[in-house]
This record gives structure tokens, sequence and C-alpha cells, in this order.
């Protein structure tokens, strides 16, 4: 079975400074990846996917993501943070010959002027 | 619609009361899935369809959940004997692909409060 852990449950950033929201995975077979992000009271909204290629993922109001089979990582990364950024985010991982996405417990992104 | 549609967005009601939830889907998508958001958590798998049958419904925590999507568009979860551990923020999404490569998009979710 597919699982997703998220270690962080909240990220402190500054604004300007770069980000990371860590998140591994475990599944069988090659894996899609997603992140969403999820703002208070609305529902989730898709950022950025991994299918297959280029293990960088660029996605939504300048977040990318890299894929690091090895390590089984899938980390959101952002090089300058602004204070809109901040929100709960979620990785999501699906098998190749699945339909169920699961999501981890989330990250709480805080960004402080 | 232009995004998934979930009404009612709260719903309060007493233990052991019968529930609905309904969803409407982008126009189009033929995948819808169900999830389950309870505070603090990650979304929880419920059940997915593809058209009109159910796919996937080993997300289903009991009996008392129930699932129907009868023309391929609109889906409604139902709930039996409702109790208050099924208070929760139920998700609905769907997807334009048969494939499991493309996104979902998720509407704003029916806040469930089971007194």
């Amino acid at each position: 079975a597919q699982s997703v852990a998220q270690p962080e449950d909240q990220v402190n950033v500054a604004e300007g400074n770069p980000l990371t929201v860590k998140c591994t995975y475990s599944v069988s077979g090659n894996p899609y990846l997603f992140w969403y992000v999820q703002y208070p009271n609305r529902g989730l909204q898709f950022l950025l996917k991994y299918i297959t290629g280029d293990n960088l993922v660029k996605g939504s109001y300048g977040f990318e993501a890299e894929f690091n089979k090895s390590q089984t990582s899938f980390h959101l990364k952002k090089p300058s943070a602004l204070v809109s950024d901040s929100a709960l985010y979620f990785c999501a991982v699906r098998g190749e010959y699945g339909n169920k996405l699961v999501f981890g417990a989330g990250t709480i992104l805080r960004v402080k002027s | 619609g232009a995004g998934v549609s979930q009404t009612p967005s709260n719903k309060v009601t007493e233990k052991g009361k019968y529930v609905e939830l309904r969803c409407d889907p982008i126009s189009g998508h033929t995948a819808l899935y169900w999830y389950r958001q309870s505070l603090g958590q990650g979304p929880e798998f419920l059940i997915y369809f593809q058209g009109t049958g159910a796919a996937d419904d080993s997300g289903l925590p009991n009996d008392r959940f129930f699932a129907v999507r009868p023309e391929g568009s609109v889906s409604t979860l139902k709930i039996q004997r409702t109790e208050r551990g099924d208070s929760a923020v139920y998700l609905c999404a769907s997807s334009s692909t048969e494939a499991n490569t493309g996104e979902l998009f998720f509407g704003e979710g029916s806040r469930l409060t089971v007194l």
C-alpha cells in the first residue's frame, strides 16, 4: 500500500528567503507525485505533479519540486517566499497501476514579513 | 459548472440520523472521488467512481457509508445512523482522465457535525 510522510508539522520562513517543504513516499512501481495547497476554508488546489521525465518540475505560483528516486522524496521548493504563500501544503502519491491518491498529513507553511 | 460543487457546505445533525452529501463534478469529468478530512489530518480516501460504477470503495469505513453516481455525473454520499466520529469535512474531487496521471480538482467540501 502506498503512503506519504511529511515530517514537519510546520515550517517557518522569512519573506524573501527560500523555502522547502519535505515529502517522502512509499509505493509499488513508479510513483505519480502531487503537491496541493489548502487555504483556510477553501478546497485543495493543485500545485504541480511529477509523472515522468525531468526530475525538477515547475508549477503554479513559482513553486517547484524535485523528484529523487533513490531517496523516495519529492520536496516542494520556492526560491523566494511570499507572505501570501502561508497555507497548508499536502503531498500525495498514487501508484502507476492504481487510481487511489494517498495524501500526507500536511505541513503548515508560515511566511513572516 | 466551472468547478466542483458540493452541497450542503455545512450540515449539523444529531447522532443516529441519516445524512446525504451531494457532489456535482466538473462537466465531462468521468472520474469522481470522495475523501474525508478530519481536523489536523490529510484527506483520507473513501471511494472512487469511474463513470457510474464504484471502481474502488476500499476506503469506506463501514457499511453505514454508501455512495452512488447513477448517471455518471452527480454523486451522493450517504451516511446512515451517524456517529460523533463521523464529524469531518467531506471532500469531493473529479478528474478528466481514466489514466491515473491527471490531477484531481476538489470542491470546497461539506462540513458535517454530528452532535
